[in-house]
């Protein structure tokens, strides 16, 4: 149930930020903007989330548009650590357990 | 503690055989996950268990069971897999009932079915 979509593949330069963009027209009120990533035969990673209000931690920012139909992820300072599969995920909160859909992300590439 | 750990990290098993995979979380959560991964596919949910009841099965045969003994472990039981059932099996948890929690993630048990 994969309500997201994303570019296939990014590159980014070792140094510059990393604007990663991710439309969610159907976004319902109760749902969350999640980014998760993953890094070759890894587990995912969480990095961020954010219901309405744009988000900062020490990972990354999230924008989200004021109508909630699309964000972007935010990595200030790339790294060649980051190259990794990203995933914008909306929630579905409507069966009590807080699951998470997947669809295809976004390859980073972090180019030295 | 923040860590979920899966094992095995990789197990072989032919068709006829019968093996587990095992999940384990000591950060009291409530709510825990089975995903499966194909290579180069995002991750499919398979099963959610929420207070040690199974909430949601997306469909999945039942050459899978799962099973989650207490608020801290899950097991996958597998039994007459496929070859087309070799993935990188994932296991996660979250705190099983706030609006906006997150998911942790194991790295996942890789299995090959010959």
């Amino acid at each position: 149930d994969a309500k997201t979509t994303q570019p296939p593949s990014m590159d980014c330069a070792e140094g510059r930020a990393a604007n990663l963009p991710c439309n969610h027209s159907t976004i319902s009120g109760n749902e969350y903007v999640y980014w998760y990533r993953q890094i070759h035969s890894q587990g995912p990673q969480y990095i961020i989330h954010g219901l309405k209000n744009n988000e900062t931690n020490e990972m990354a920012s999230l924008i989200i548009t004021e109508d909630r139909k699309s964000s972007t992820l935010i990595l200030p300072h790339a790294t060649l650590r980051d190259t990794a599969v990203y995933y914008c995920i909306v929630s579905d909160l409507s069966t009590g357990a807080n699951n998470l859909f997947f669809g295809t992300g976004t390859r980073l590439t972090v180019i030295p | 503690d923040t860590e979920v750990t899966q094992t095995p990290k990789h197990l072989v098993m032919g068709m006829t055989n019968k093996k587990s995979l095992k999940c384990e979380q000591h950060m009291g959560h409530r709510a825990m996950y089975w995903y499966k991964q194909k290579a180069k596919k995002p991750p499919e949910l398979m099963f959610v268990y929420s207070y040690e009841k199974l909430s949601i099965n997306e469909s999945v045969p039942s050459r899978f069971s799962p099973e989650c003994p207490n608020s801290s472990l899950l097991n996958l039981h597998l039994h007459a897999l496929q070859p087309e059932d070799s993935a990188l099996y994932l296991c996660a948890s979250s705190q099983g009932g706030a609006r906006g929690e997150k998911l942790f993630f194991g790295s996942g048990t890789q299995l090959s079915v010959l």
